[in-house]
C-alpha cells in the first residue's frame, strides 16, 4: 500500500556536522508533512512541518525541503549535537478527507558521535 | 502551556482482559488521535475523535474502541486483549482536523502476558 517511507534506516555523524534524513512519500495528495524526533521511551516530539505549496521552511537548526516532482522530503539539521541522537519519523497528511489521520515513515536512527 | 499528558504511562494486563487508556489533550485543542507503536509495525493511526464524534479510523479490529468527552478528553478501549496489542499507544492532539501541528503524548506502554 502507499506510505511514507525513509530511504536509510540508520545514520551515524560527527558531533558538529550537518545531517540529512531523507524521505519519500508516494501519495500526490498529500499536502502536509511533519518531521518527528523520538527518544527512547518518549512519545514523537514536533520538529518542523511543511506544507505542499512550500519547497522549504526554516527553524531554529533545522530545515525541511519538500520535491513535490519526485516526491521526495528532507530534513537537515546544521551543527548536529548528542542531544540529537534519537529515531526521526517523516509523517505525510493526505488532505482534509483523512482528517487528521498522519503516516508514518519508518523511521531513521540518528546517532551523534563526540 | 501544559502538553498532552497520558494515563497510565505503564500497565501489565493478561490475554482476555480489556484496558482502557486515557488523553488529555493540550488546552484548546478539539482533535485527538491514537496511534499504535510496535517495533514491527512502525506507526500506526488507530482513530481521530473531534467534537466528540469519530472522523477517522484505521485497519484495527473492533476490539479497538474509543470515545471523546466534551472537555475533549478521550479514552481508547480494548476487548479481549491478544498478546499481538503490547505495544506503546500514543495519543496527539491538534487544534483542529486536517493540516495541523500535532502533539503527541508520552504514550502508554501496555504489555500484555
Amino acid at each position: 500500500g502507499e506510505s511514507v517511507g525513509l530511504h536509510l534506516p540508520t545514520l551515524s555523524v560527527q558531533e558538529g556536522d550537518n545531517s540529512i534524513i531523507n524521505c519519500a512519500y508516494s501519495n500526490s495528495a498529500s499536502d502536509y508533512f511533519i518531521w518527528y524526533k523520538q527518544e527512547s521511551g518518549k512519545g514523537p516530539q514536533f520538529i518542523i512541518d511543511i506544507r505542499s505549496n512550500m519547497d522549504k521552511r526554516q527553524g531554529q537548526r533545522v530545515t525541511v525541503l519538500l520535491n513535490k516532482t519526485v516526491k521526495h522530503l528532507s530534513l537537515q539539521i546544521a551543527a548536529t549535537q548528542p542531544g540529537d541522537s534519537a529515531v526521526y519519523f517523516c509523517a505525510e497528511n493526505r488532505g482534509e478527507t483523512s482528517g487528521s489521520r498522519l503516516t508514518f515513515g519508518e523511521g531513521t536512527q540518528l546517532t551523534v558521535n563526540p | 502551556k501544559a502538553g498532552v499528558t497520558q494515563t497510565p504511562r505503564y500497565l501489565i494486563k493478561t490475554r482476555g482482559q480489556q484496558v482502557t487508556l486515557s488523553c488529555s489533550p493540550i488546552s484548546g485543542h478539539r482533535s485527538v488521535s491514537w496511534y499504535q507503536q510496535t517495533p514491527g509495525q512502525g506507526l500506526q493511526f488507530l482513530f481521530e475523535y473531534f467534537s466528540e464524534t469519530q472522523r477517522n479510523k484505521g485497519n484495527f479490529p473492533g476490539r479497538f474502541s474509543g470515545r471523546q468527552f466534551s472537555n475533549s478528553r478521550s479514552e481508547m478501549n480494548v476487548s479481549t486483549l491478544e498478546l499481538g496489542d503490547s505495544a506503546l499507544y500514543l495519543c496527539a492532539s491538534s487544534q483542529m482536523v486536517g493540516g495541523y501541528e500535532q502533539y503527541f503524548g508520552p504514550g502508554t506502554r501496555l504489555t500484555v502476558t
